[in-house]
């Protein structure tokens, strides 16, 4: 299957301080990326969809002044949590999609803990 | 209607032995339906996949089963291995999701040597 890289893997921040996760898709051009935030034993939560080249559009209750997505290429969407808090702290997990199909292969995650 | 519910929430299962995992929704547009596999800090990894036009689709020893007029479709696991022990999602998409999955709650399957 493809293949969507995340970087970080974890990150541990201040609270108040800013962190920009990025999603690659490393073998195919990905024109739709997704964002999503998973809590313990729980489901995966849609955060947001980023189309290359157009502004993202959020799912109900997801602040976009938070949460910044930026999807500059058909390779690279970046998810910036701004002014962190300790309740943002989650697993935050990016897919890719490539266009004209329906499959998203997921990124490995990167977990965000705000002291 | 935009939800998809799974079940069971937690499953123990012998070596050797089959894993059934079930779904059902309620848009009647959705048209793609894959399952994924999640292990323990990991991201999801696409398992296999069906659409509405077939009843059953195997890859290797993954089934899914689908019921269109049922609106339920299942994921079967033979000859189960404890390395299948991981947490499996079921998923929907289609009609005005726009590409967007709806996730199940998700199933913590675990094979006991």
């Amino acid at each position: 299957g493809a293949v969507v890289s995340q970087h970080p893997s974890r990150v541990i921040c201040k609270s108040g301080t800013s962190v920009k996760i990025e999603c690659r898709s490393l073998d195919f051009q990905a024109t739709t990326m997704f964002w999503y935030r998973q809590f313990p034993k729980q489901s995966l939560m849609l955060m947001a969809t980023s189309n290359e080249g157009s502004k993202a559009t959020y799912e109900q209750g997801v602040e976009k002044d938070k949460f910044l997505i930026n999807h500059a290429s058909l390779t690279l969407s970046t998810l910036t949590v701004t002014s962190a808090h300790p309740e943002d702290s989650s697993f935050y997990i990016c897919s890719a999609r490539a266009s004209g199909t329906d499959t998203q292969y997921f990124g490995p995650g990167t977990r965000l803990t705000v002291l | 209607q935009q939800q998809v519910k799974q079940s069971p929430q937690s499953l123990i299962v012998q070596k050797g032995g089959i894993s059934i995992i079930n779904c059902a929704y309620e848009n009647t547009a959705f048209d793609y339906f894959p399952w994924y596999q999640q292990f323990p800090g990991k991201g999801p990894a696409l398992l296999i996949a069906i659409r509405p036009d077939v009843s059953e689709k195997k890859e290797g020893r993954f089934t899914i089963s689908f019921n269109k007029s049922a609106k339920q479709f299942s994921l079967h696991i033979m000859d189960s291995q404890p390395g299948d022990s991981a947490t499996y999602f079921c998923a929907a998409a289609g009609g005005t999701s726009y590409g967007k999955l709806t996730f199940g709650q998700g199933t913590i399957l675990t094979v006991h040597p």
